[in-house]
């Protein structure tokens, strides 16, 4: 069964500073990941999907990789802001599904100080 | 203005009460989704539905009901059997056709018990 997990939960860092998200999935089968944004009782927004043969997906000052063989995607923030706190989910798509489902991680809680 | 409206944004119910939750999209997209997010949690599916007049269960379908009588629109019933219905609810879309396969989600509507 497909999992997904994002550590940590929560980050805390002073505005300026370059970041990394992670996303780690247990099964390597997937279509394709996406990474949105939530802001607190709010909708998600997409970010950026990677589809499966892709490596790496850029937009503005966000970059995420994608390592299938590891089980592991990452977002990259480079000169972080006080407009990018939100919480960051990555969903996979499992090819084994069958069907149109998603599994989504819990998310990593940002702050950014200013 | 296009893309998924979700009505109404808060909705209190009473214990015993059935409620319906609209999602209605201008996006031409086929698949709709209803998910549950609780605190803590990832994202759980409760319905999807790839065409008209047709639906699947998802992980947490019990005491949820569904239709899609047209393509804009996927409207969630919450029913008394729902034990806990207190989350915030979202919609999402995706379109089929394309290999470019992205989710799009509503703003949500929050659902509290009294």
């Amino acid at each position: 069964k497909q999992e997904v997990t994002q550590i940590p939960a929560a980050l805390s860092v002073p505005e300026g500073e370059n970041l990394v998200l992670n996303c780690s999935f247990t099964d390597s089968a997937i279509y394709n990941l996406q990474w949105f944004r939530q802001d607190p009782g709010k909708g998600l927004t997409s970010l950026l999907l990677i589809q499966s043969s892709q490596r790496e997906q850029t937009s503005g000052r966000l970059n995420a990789s994608l390592d299938k063989s590891s089980g592991r995607s990452t977002l990259y923030i480079a000169a972080s802001q006080p407009g990018d706190s939100a919480t960051y989910l990555c969903a996979v798509r499992p090819t084994t599904s069958g069907t149109y489902k998603y599994i989504f991680g819990t998310g990593t809680r940002l702050k950014v100080l200013a | 203005d296009g893309g998924i409206t979700q009505s109404p944004k808060y909705l209190f119910r009473k214990e015993g009460q059935n409620v319906t939750l609209s999602c209605e999209q201008n996006l031409n997209h086929d698949a709709m989704y209803w998910y549950r997010q609780d605190p803590g949690q990832g994202l759980r599916l409760i319905y999807y539905s790839q065409i008209v007049n047709d639906f699947q269960k998802g992980d947490i379908a019990e005491g949820y009901s569904v239709s899609r009588e047209k393509k804009e629109s996927f409207p969630l019933t919450v029913t008394s059997a729902q034990k806990n219905p207190t989350a915030f609810y979202l919609c999402a879309t995706r379109t089929v056709s394309s290999s470019y396969n992205e989710q799009f989600f509503g703003p949500g509507t929050r659902l509290t018990v009294l």
